[in-house]
Order: C-alpha cells, then structure tokens, then sequence
C-alpha cells in the first residue's frame, strides 16, 4: 500500500537561511509526487511535481525538490526563506492508474522567524 | 470568477442530523473528490468522481453519500453525522487529461458536530 511520511511536524527557520522539508513515500513502482502549501483559512496549492524524467523539479516561490528513487525521497528545498514562506507544507504521491487519488503525509508547519 | 467555490466555510451541527457540503467548480473539470483533513493524518479521500454520473468510494467513505448529477456540481451529505466527522473538508477538481494533472482546491468547509 501506498504511505507518505513527513518526519517533521515543525519547524523554525530564520528569514533568509535555507529550508529542506523531508517527505519519504512508499510505492511499489515509480509514483506521481506532488508538494503542496496550505496557507491559513485557505486550500492547498501546488508547489511543484515530479512525473517523470529529470529527477530535479522546480516549483513556483523558489522552491524545489529532488526525486531520489534509491532512497524513496521527494524532498523540498528553498535557498531562502522568506516571511511569506510560513504556511503549512504537504507531500503527496499519487499512483498511475489513479488521477487526483493522492495519499497525503501528514504535513509540516513551517514557522519563520525575523 | 472562475474557480472552485465550497459552502458554507463554516457549519455547526448535532449528532444525528444530515448535513449537506456543496461543491461547485466553473472549469468543467471532470474529476472532482471530497478530502476530509485532520490533525496528524494530513488529508484523506472520502469520495472521487470521475464524470457527471459516476462516484466511488475512496479511502475513508464510511457516512458520506455523494451525488453528481451535473459537472460542475459534487455534494457531499452526511447522512447522520457524528462527532468523528467534526473535520475540515476539502473539494478538488482536475482535469484529468493527464494522470498527473494537479488537483484544485476549494477554501474548504470546517465542520463541527456537538
């Protein structure tokens, strides 16, 4: 079965210094991987996906992520965080076969210190 | 404006009685799901519908009914509703002409059954 962890419910970084968000996936092929923000009060938005070829994905706001299938990863980066950045961060996978059927990890609120 | 629109944005009801989410998107998306999103399960899919007429269940379906009689339509009832659905509930769409094609959400619908 499929299963999406995220190790890290919270975190603090400073404006300005860098962010890597952990998300490890299980799936028994290569998935669909999807990180998704969800600012207060609002619904998620995409950040960035990974379907296929290039393992380095760029997204929207700076960020971006590595698919590393040895190590079932699809981690988030950003060089520099910004205040606006604060906003809670999904990982999602989702199957071939299966459109917009996507398993959820438990999220991960990004709090942003001046 | 086109988009998504969930309502109500906030409901509060007793255990027992039915209560109605409404979903309605203006892209003719075909694919539209229902997500229920709680503290440490990240989000879960209640129910996907993959054209005007067609549903299924998704992960966690149990005291949910939903119908789509038109495209841009996707209610989610619950038909008695109880504590354990005190959640905040997500509508999507996408559409669907690729696996990977992102969902889009709704601002969501925060529930409360007393």
């Amino acid at each position: 079965a499929q299963s999406v962890t995220q190790p890290d419910i919270h975190i603090t970084v400073s404006e300005g210094a860098s962010l890597e968000l952990r998300c490890n996936y299980s799936y028994g092929a290569t998935p669909y991987l999807f990180w998704y923000v969800q600012s207060p009060g609002q619904g998620l938005q995409l950040l960035l996906k990974y379907f296929s070829g290039d393992t380095l994905v760029q997204g929207i706001k700076g960020f971006e992520a590595e698919f590393k299938r040895s190590q079932s990863s699809f981690n988030l980066r950003k060089p520099s965080v910004h205040w606006s950045d604060a906003a809670e961060y999904f990982c999602a996978v989702g199957a071939r076969g299966n459109t917009g059927k996507l398993i959820f990890g438990q999220g991960t609120t990004l709090q942003v210190k001046p | 404006d086109a988009g998504i629109t969930q309502s109500p944005r906030y409901k509060i009801t007793e255990t027992g009685r039915q209560v109605t989410l409404m979903c309605h998107q203006t892209w003719s998306h075909s694919y539209m799901f229902w997500y229920r999103q709680d503290l440490g399960h990240g989000l879960r899919l209640i129910y996907y519908s993959a054209a005007a007429d067609i549903t299924d269940k998704g992960e966690v379906p149990d005291g949910y009914v939903v119908s789509r009689s038109k495209t841009e339509n996707f209610p989610l009832t619950l038909e008695s509703a109880t504590r354990s659905q005190t959640s905040v509930y997500f509508c999507a769409s996408t559409e669907g002409d690729r696996e990977h094609s992102p969902l889009h959400f709704g601002n969501g619908t925060r529930l409360t059954v007393t």
